[in-house]
């Protein structure tokens, strides 16, 4: 299948900081998103992109879709304890009539207080 | 409220049997999908469903079946088959097409096989 490559792998920051995560593919993709999961829970959908080079916020996080349309970054300003979880990104690829999400491997995010 | 509804939450099996994981969503969407998670690992698609009565493989099918008879439910079997069934199992809906083609998840069932 098609793979997503997501890095870094897991991040020890203090609380304020700002964190930065991407993912990149071999494949052009028509959607991109993110999501959050916590322990033990599926994953909560944070931002959803479209179209190349969008760039969409939702408080403090901030994402865009690449220019290229094979990769996309997720930045999260100003963190806090609650930001700890697994953040995953998600490639949609649509051909024809077949619509099959891909997700990256995930990074753990770790915020010392 | 509208949502993915994901039955049990924790799932035990004896090594060899077939178990049923249910998946419901009253969201009105035309997807569904089922993955898997390992500890450590990203979600692993196992089979979709973009409409009633059709479905398609994923990337890790086999040892799994599944049906979509309704719209709202895409309930997924792990057969014996399936050589390493203990997993954390995720359903997820989506509309299709354009904007808006986000996917919902359910909270997840963990199976454990002894």
């Amino acid at each position: 299948g098609q793979q997503l490559n997501q890095s870094p792998q897991s991040m020890f920051i203090q609380e304020g900081e700002d964190v930065s995560m991407n993912c990149t593919s071999s494949s052009i993709f028509n959607t991109w998103l993110w999501y959050k999961q916590d322990p033990g829970e599926g994953p909560v959908l944070l931002i959803a992109l479209y179209k190349a080079g969008e760039l969409t916020s939702n408080g403090r996080l901030t994402a865009q879709f690449g220019i290229t349309r094979k990769d996309s970054f997720l930045n999260i300003s100003a963190s806090i304890p609650s930001d700890v979880g697994i953040y995953f990104c998600a490639g949609l690829h649509s051909g024809g009539s077949n619509y099959k999400l891909t997700f990256g491997k995930g990074t753990l995010l770790t915020v010392n207080p | 409220d509208g949502g993915i509804t994901q039955s049990p939450k924790y799932l035990f099996r004896k090594e060899g049997q077939n178990v049923t994981l249910s998946c419901e969503q009253n969201l009105n969407h035309d997807a569904m999908y089922w993955y898997r998670q390992d500890p450590g690992q990203g979600l692993r698609l196992i089979y979709y469903s973009q409409i009633v009565n059709d479905f398609q493989k994923g990337d890790i099918a086999e040892g799994y079946s599944v049906s979509r008879e309704k719209k709202e439910s895409f309930p997924l079997t792990v057969t014996s088959a399936q050589k390493n069934p203990t997993a954390f199992y995720l359903c997820a809906s989506s509309i299709m097409g354009g904007a808006g083609t986000e996917a919902f998840f359910g909270q997840g069932t963990r199976l454990t096989v002894v």
